[in-house]
């Protein structure tokens, strides 16, 4: 296994359209989190599921964003209709039950709204 | 309101002194801590962990240090070196099943 892994790396897009990451966690972990970062700051809670179901969304998640994860193993954040301020870093994260000894994250997909 | 913050946003240091990193939390109901280190261009990387039963403990060149009392938290590195440099974020989770919740980091840079 060779950790999380996100893609794609980069994606730069034009207002108003739609984009799809896709995150590949651990194998055997169960939890995946989605994390917004912006520059200059810590990376900021999105959602998170438990195997297939989405257990809790922040308020940052507006009705644009959707993710899923439905057969508990990969998933995908999708960002329909995209603003410039939808321009972050987003990280994915693994962890084995409730992540006590930590989370294990990607590298992350830079978005860029033009 | 909660948060998790840092005192100091940036700090440079010499290679081969001591760092010192830290963080202050409000959320008395956090049992839980992790610092993570940020390269440029990657994702966060798990340094050390600490549960709120302890007040120190000790990696490799890396030591956490909890004060509940005061709600403070800190990253010691020794004897740092250059690929030290990165920004370094405290995380806390609340008791159960809350994510993690981060702070807004301090950049250290190492001065060879």
């Amino acid at each position: 296994d060779t950790g999380v892994s996100q893609n794609p790396r980069h994606k730069i897009t034009k207002r108003g359209q739609n984009v799809t990451f896709r995150c590949d966690p651990i194998s055997e972990h169960n939890r995946l989190y989605w994390y917004r970062q912006t520059l200059g700051q810590g990376p900021e809670f999105l959602t998170y599921f438990q195997n297939e179901a989405q257990l809790e969304k922040s308020r940052l998640l507006s009705d644009r964003f959707s993710a899923e994860r439905p057969k508990g193993s990969f998933s995908t954040l999708e960002i329909q209709r995209t603003e410039q301020g939808d321009s972050a870093m987003y990280l994915c994260a693994s962890s084995l039950g409730t992540g006590r000894g930590g989370y294990t994250f990607g590298s992350g997909t830079r978005l860029t709204v033009v | 309101g909660e948060s998790v913050g840092l005192h100091l946003p940036t700090l440079s240091v010499q290679e081969g002194d001591n760092s010192i990193i830290n963080c202050a939390y409000s959320n008395s109901a956090s049992d839980y801590f992790i610092w993570y280190k940020q390269e440029s261009g990657k994702g966060p990387q798990f340094i050390i962990d600490i549960r709120s039963n302890m007040d120190k403990r000790q990696g490799q060149r890396v030591t956490v240090l909890l004060n509940k009392t005061v709600k403070h938290l800190s990253l010691q590195i020794a004897a740092t070196q250059p690929g030290d440099s990165a920004v370094y974020f405290c995380a806390e989770n609340r008791a159960g099943n809350t994510p993690l919740v981060f702070g807004k980091g301090t950049r250290l840079s190492v001065i060879a």
